[in-house]
C-alpha cells in the first residue's frame, strides 16, 4: 500500500470547517483513500472513502487532486465532539486486509 | 447487534502470567482482525480470519501470541508470559468481504493492557 504523508496537528475553531490534507504521491490506480478518526480511548471509527471523485455523506467530504495524489478531508462545522486524530490511508479496495496506520494528524477543535 | 464488542475494557496483569482477550464482531461479518496500538502511535495489524480460518499473521505476532476463531463468530486473542512491552491497546475489528470499494471496517473500543 502507498505511504501517506499528514500534519502531526492542527487546530480549528468551533463551528468552522476543518481541512485535513493527506498528500498520497506514490498511490496506485487501483488504490482507495480511507479516513478513520481516533477520539481518545476508543477505537478507530471509518468516515469516508474515494477512488478519483469526491465524496461526500453525512459525516464528511473528501476532496481528490485530479492526479490523486493528495487528498483533503473536510469537517463542514466542526464541533469539539471533532477533537481527534485523523488517519488518512490508501489501500487497495477489498482484496486488502491489512489498514496501514501512520501516525495521523491531531485535529483540536477550539472553542 | 450495534458494533464490535471487546471484553474485558481493561486488563492489569503480572509479568509472565497468560491473558487471553475476547472479540464479538458484527454477526454478519465474516472477516475479524486483531491490531495492538502503543501510546502515540496509529494501530499495528496484528492477524485476520476469513470465517475461522486464520489467514494472515504479522511479523509482530511471537509465538506468545495466538488467536481463535473457532466457529466464524467470536474471536479470542491469548497472550502467555506476558512481557512489559506487550502494555498496550489491543483492537478488534470486522467487515465483509464485499467488492473493491466497499465500507472501511468497524473497530471496537480494546483492550487496554497493562503488565507490571
Amino acid at each position: 500500500d502507498a505511504k501517506t504523508t499528514q500534519p502531526t496537528s492542527m487546530d480549528c475553531a468551533e463551528g468552522r470547517a476543518a481541512n485535513l490534507p493527506c498528500n498520497h504521491s506514490t498511490i496506485s490506480g487501483n488504490e482507495y483513500v480511507y479516513w478513520y478518526r481516533q477520539i481518545h480511548s476508543q477505537g478507530p471509527q471509518y468516515i469516508i472513502h474515494g477512488l478519483k471523485n469526491n465524496e461526500t455523506n453525512e459525516m464528511a467530504s473528501l476532496i481528490i487532486t485530479e492526479d490523486r495524489k493528495s487528498s483533503t478531508l473536510i469537517l463542514p462545522h466542526a464541533t469539539l465532539r471533532d477533537t481527534a486524530v485523523y488517519y488518512c490511508i490508501v489501500r487497495v479496495g477489498a482484496g486488502s486486509y491489512q489498514l496501514t496506520f501512520g501516525k495521523g494528524t491531531k485535529l483540536s477543535v477550539i472553542p | 447487534d450495534t458494533g464490535v464488542s471487546q471484553d474485558p475494557r481493561h486488563k492489569i496483569t503480572k509479568r509472565g502470567q497468560n491473558v487471553t482477550f475476547r472479540c464479538d464482531p458484527i454477526s454478519e461479518h465474516n472477516r475479524l482482525y486483531w491490531y495492538r496500538q502503543t501510546l502515540g502511535q496509529g494501530p499495528e495489524f496484528l492477524t485476520y480470519f476469513q470465517n475461522e480460518a486464520q489467514l494472515e499473521k504479522s511479523r509482530l505476532l511471537s509465538d506468545r501470541f495466538s488467536a481463535e476463531r473457532p466457529k466464524g463468530s467470536f474471536s479470542t486473542l491469548e497472550i502467555q508470559r506476558t512481557e512489559q512491552g506487550d502494555s498496550a491497546m489491543y483492537l478488534c475489528a470486522s467487515s465483509l468481504l464485499a467488492p473493491a470499494g466497499s465500507y472501511g471496517y468497524t473497530f471496537g473500543s480494546g483492550t487496554r493492557l497493562t503488565v507490571v
